[in-house]
């Protein structure tokens, strides 16, 4: 059975730094892409970031780009998301998701219960 | 960056309706589109993939169908189990874009 299990999330001050990690199992991690995706308080989905396989090829929405740096470590089946210069607007609900085994990705059904972050003073 | 316009936002119906939810991308993307159902305090669910291929173990009353741009998820016969939000999402193009979301809430 395919499990990601999100981790890191909390409440941080505007400017602070906060590194979510999600970590897979059930699959052989280093076959895949892996997504984050954000959903701030009542409001719709927003796709953040992505990674190849290889950690090679990296994708981000243009509001994260120079703060937030996703990687990998496939020896330990674990992707991360490290968000610096937090802001109020960063505040959701960040999933992690499975992406495609290919050479390109794609939101695949297979997503983490979500880890709440909250920028706030 | 990619539009994807949704509509209705909110829909009422009643169970044993037929509901149709639509999506239109700012330019092509192809057949590059997903449809996802969400339900509060839950991770999204994959229903649809590449715009008309239903995703493993989705009831068949799920479907997807594309005409150029325009994308559409239609629930043949609405069950109790479908009242949620749904999100279509392109991946053709980064950054890959969400539309805004349609609740289908009860008549």
């Amino acid at each position: 059975e395919v499990q990601l299990v999100e981790s890191g999330g909390g409440l941080v001050q505007p400017g602070g730094s906060l590194r979510l990690s999600c970590a897979a199992s059930g699959i052989t991690f280093v076959g895949y892409w892996m997504t984050w995706v954000r959903q701030a308080p009542g409001k719709g989905l927003e796709w953040v970031a992505d990674i190849k396989q290889d950690g090679s090829e990296k994708h981000y929405v243009d509001s994260v780009k120079g703060r937030f740096t996703i990687s990998r470590d496939n020896a330990k089946n674990s992707v991360y998301l490290q968000m610096n210069s937090l802001r109020g607007e960063d505040t959701a609900v960040y999933y992690c998701a499975l992406g495609g085994s290919g050479s390109g990705s794609y939101l695949s059904g297979y997503w983490g219960q979500g880890t709440l972050v909250t920028v706030s003073s | 960056d990619i539009q994807m316009t949704q509509s209705p936002s909110t829909l009422s119906a009643s169970v044993g309706d037929r509901v149709t939810i639509t999506c239109r991308a700012s330019q092509s993307i192809s057949y590059w589109l997903t449809w996802f159902q969400q339900k509060p305090g839950q991770a999204p669910k994959l229903l649809i993939y590449e715009a008309s291929r239903l995703q493993s173990g989705v009831p068949s009353r799920f479907s997807g169908s594309r005409s150029g741009t325009e994308f559409t998820l239609t629930i043949s016969s609405l069950q109790p189990d479908d009242f949620a939000t749904y999100y279509c999402q392109q991946y053709n193009f980064y950054p890959w874009t969400f539309g805004q979301g349609t609740k289908v809430e009860v008549k």
